[in-house]
């Protein structure tokens, strides 16, 4: 079965600063991996996607994610946060070899961006 | 319309009444999909449509829950005999086969 794991449940820095938000993946084919953001009151936003093709993915607001297969992660970054950034990320992943459409999303990490 | 649409987007009912939570989904997206967020906790799978195919009911948490899509567009998930334990933001997203999903803003449920 597919699942993802977010081990932070909340990653603290300052603004200006890089930012790192961990995400590793377990399926038994091969992934499909996103990134969502929440805002407070809001629904789920996408961000950025890995499917196929280059390891490292642009998406929207300057992040990006990295797909590391050997370490079944996708860690999102940006080089430089903003307090706007502060927000509820989730890590999701499907798993393209079993036809099984079923998103799974990890817990979810709170992204707490200080001035 | 321009994104997902649900409604409504908050419902307070009494313990024990039965509620229908709808969702629109954007034009030509085939995939739909019910999750389940609770206070604090993550996203829980509720249900999959895909086309005409049969659905994914997987995620269903009891028989009070169930859910139906018609002519491929609008879907309905329905609670019945709501209890307090169900009280939690219903989320629906769709898209095309194989790519991300785009959801709505989300009905917020309490149940009193």
């Amino acid at each position: 079965a597919q699942s993802v794991a977010q081990p932070e449940d909340q990653v603290n820095v300052a603004e200006g600063n890089p930012l790192t938000v961990k995400c590793t993946y377990s399926v038994s084919g091969n992934p499909y991996l996103f990134w969502y953001v929440q805002y407070p009151n809001r629904g789920l936003q996408f961000l950025l996607k890995y499917i196929t093709g280059d390891n490292l993915v642009k998406g929207s607001y300057g992040f990006e994610a990295e797909f590391n297969k050997s370490q079944t992660s996708f860690h999102l970054k940006k080089p430089s946060a903003l307090v706007s950034d502060s927000a509820l990320y989730f890590c999701a992943v499907r798993d393209m070899n079993t036809g099984f459409q079923k998103l799974v999303f990890g817990t979810g990490t709170r992204l707490l961006v200080s001035p | 319309g321009a994104g997902v649409s649900q409604s409504p987007s908050n419902k307070v009912t009494e313990k024990g009444k039965d509620v229908e939570l709808r969702c629109d989904p954007i034009s030509g997206h085939t995939a739909l999909y019910w999750y389940r967020q609770s206070l604090g906790q993550g996203l829980e799978f509720l249900i999959y449509f895909q086309g005409n195919s049969a659905p994914d009911k997987s995620g269903l948490p009891s028989d009070r829950f169930s859910a139906e899509r018609t002519g491929g567009s609008v879907s309905t998930l329905t609670i019945q005999r709501t209890q307090q334990e169900d009280s939690a933001v219903y989320l629906c997203g769709g898209g095309r086969l194989n790519t991300e999903a785009f959801f709505g803003q989300g009905t917020r449920l309490t149940v009193v």
